[in-house]
């Protein structure tokens, strides 16, 4: 059954960095047939996608937050990881990562979500 | 970006009930949109993909339906672990969207 784990401070300073790793196990992110993403949700609110990493590297990012991501994946620790920078407490959300079908686009399998808090 | 929108955002309902929730995109999608189910703090779950395809596992009582701008969830007879918030998605163009949310509760 493949799990994913987010891990990672759940405290950030603002102005400084977010990083956050997603540990894959069951399956492997090397995997042609999909890709791997980050999606968040602030408290009480909606959903918003941040970006998506195949395993060859290459990425995808939501506009709206372009210019402060940063994706990559370590295929030889199963792992894939999330850099944002600059951050302000609107960044303060869960932040999930799920696994996407490559050919389509929709989330089957996701992490637990981990709470990031932008305060200082 | 394709804006998704969802109606009602929330409802009360009761057990056995048939509801159903809209979903519409701001342009014309085709059938790439899904539906996600999430209860309190817990990950978002996969209901529907490709607009009318149950996920594996997923009980026969959700079905989903539409194409092009219009789509609906169904849950044809309410069960109590079925109250939750639910989520539309559209994968046909970048950056993916969802809608804002649905959350049916007890009446």
């Amino acid at each position: 059954q493949l799990q994913l784990q987010e891990s990672g401070p759940g405290l950030v300073k603002p102005s400084e960095t977010l990083s956050l790793t997603c540990t894959v196990s069951g399956g492997s992110i090397s995997s042609s047939s999909y890709y791997w993403g980050w999606i968040r949700q602030p408290p009480g609110k909606g959903l918003e996608w941040i970006g998506s990493i195949y395993y060859s590297g290459s990425t995808y990012y939501n506009p709206s937050l372009k210019s402060r991501v940063t994706i990559s994946v370590d295929t030889s620790k199963n792992q894939f990881s999330l850099k944002l920078s600059s951050v302000t407490a609107a960044d303060t959300a869960v932040y999930y990562c799920a696994r996407l079908l490559a050919v389509d686009e929709f989330f089957d399998y996701w992490g637990q979500g981990t709470l990031v808090t932008v305060s200082s | 970006a394709i804006r998704m929108t969802q109606s009602p955002s929330s409802f009360s309902a009761s057990t056995g009930d048939r509801v159903t929730i809209t979903c519409r995109a701001s342009q014309g999608i085709s059938s790439y949109l899904a539906w996600y189910q999430q209860k309190p703090g817990k990950a978002p779950k996969l209901l529907i993909y490709a607009a009318s395809t149950l996920q594996s596992g997923v009980p026969s009582r959700f079905s989903g339906s539409g194409s092009g701008t219009d789509f609906t969830l169904t849950i044809s007879c309410l069960q109590s672990e079925d109250f939750a918030t639910y989520y539309c998605q559209q994968y046909y163009s970048y950056p993916i969207t969802f809608g804002p949310g649905t959350k049916v509760d007890i009446k």
